[in-house]
């Protein structure tokens, strides 16, 4: 079954960097994309980027541009999101989710269990 | 960017009503709208997927409908597993963005 497992929690301080990780099971990595969603706290959901796994190709959202650097790695079935210059307002639960392309078709079929990014000085 | 604005933001149901959920694309997005379902503390969950179709496993009360910038999800018969947060999503065009989301409460 497919299967999307992330990395623990962390906590950070403003300016400082994180890496989250999304270790895919139970399909072909490089077949589906990679979305990365945040959530703050009592908010609703934030689609941050994309990456093909298959050639590396990504996009991003707007806002984050230059902060984000979405990364993959076939030979573990990881996906990775690195967001850097933290601020107190990038404190969310970041949820990777496999993005899946069909005839007319593209949905976020499966979702990680989420990572609770706390930024704090 | 394409805006998706959801309605009602909230409503209150009893057991058993039919519950109609709307969302509006500020621009055509064909069919390339899905739903999720999301319950506290919990990844959200795909319910809908092209507007209409839907996704293996999900009760066939949940129902998708509309294209273009006008679209619904309709819960048939509402079940007490069924209260949580619902959004809309499009993927026509990048950024993929989300509706505010409708909260779904017991009355």
């Amino acid at each position: 079954q497919v299967q999307l497992v992330q990395s623990g929690a962390e906590v950070k301080k403003p300016g400082a960097s994180v890496k989250v990780s999304c270790k895919a099971s139970g399909y072909t990595f490089t077949s589906s994309g990679i979305s990365w969603v945040r959530q703050a706290p009592g908010q609703g959901l934030e689609w941050m980027g994309w990456i093909s796994p298959y050639n590396g190709n990504t996009k991003h959202a707007h806002n984050l541009q230059g902060r984000v650097t979405m990364t993959t790695d076939t030979s573990t079935s990881t996906a990775y999101m690195e967001l850097r210059s933290l601020r107190s307002d990038d404190t969310a639960v970041y949820y990777c989710a496999r993005s899946y392309s069909v005839h007319f078709s593209r949905y976020f079929d499966y979702w990680g269990q989420g990572t609770l990014v706390t930024v704090s000085s | 960017d394409i805006q998706m604005t959801q309605s009602p933001s909230s409503l209150s149901a009893s057991i058993g009503d039919r519950v109609t959920i709307t969302c509006r694309a500020s621009q055509s997005i064909s069919n390339y709208l899905n739903w999720y379902q999301q319950k506290p503390g919990k990844a959200p969950k795909l319910l809908i997927y092209g507007a209409s179709s839907l996704q293996s496993g999900v009760p066939s009360r949940f129902s998708g409908s509309g294209s273009g910038t006008d679209f619904t999800l309709t819960i048939s018969s509402l079940q007490p597993e069924d209260f949580a947060t619902y959004y809309c999503q499009q993927t026509y065009s990048t950024p993929w963005t989300f509706g505010q989301g409708t909260k779904v409460e017991i009355k």
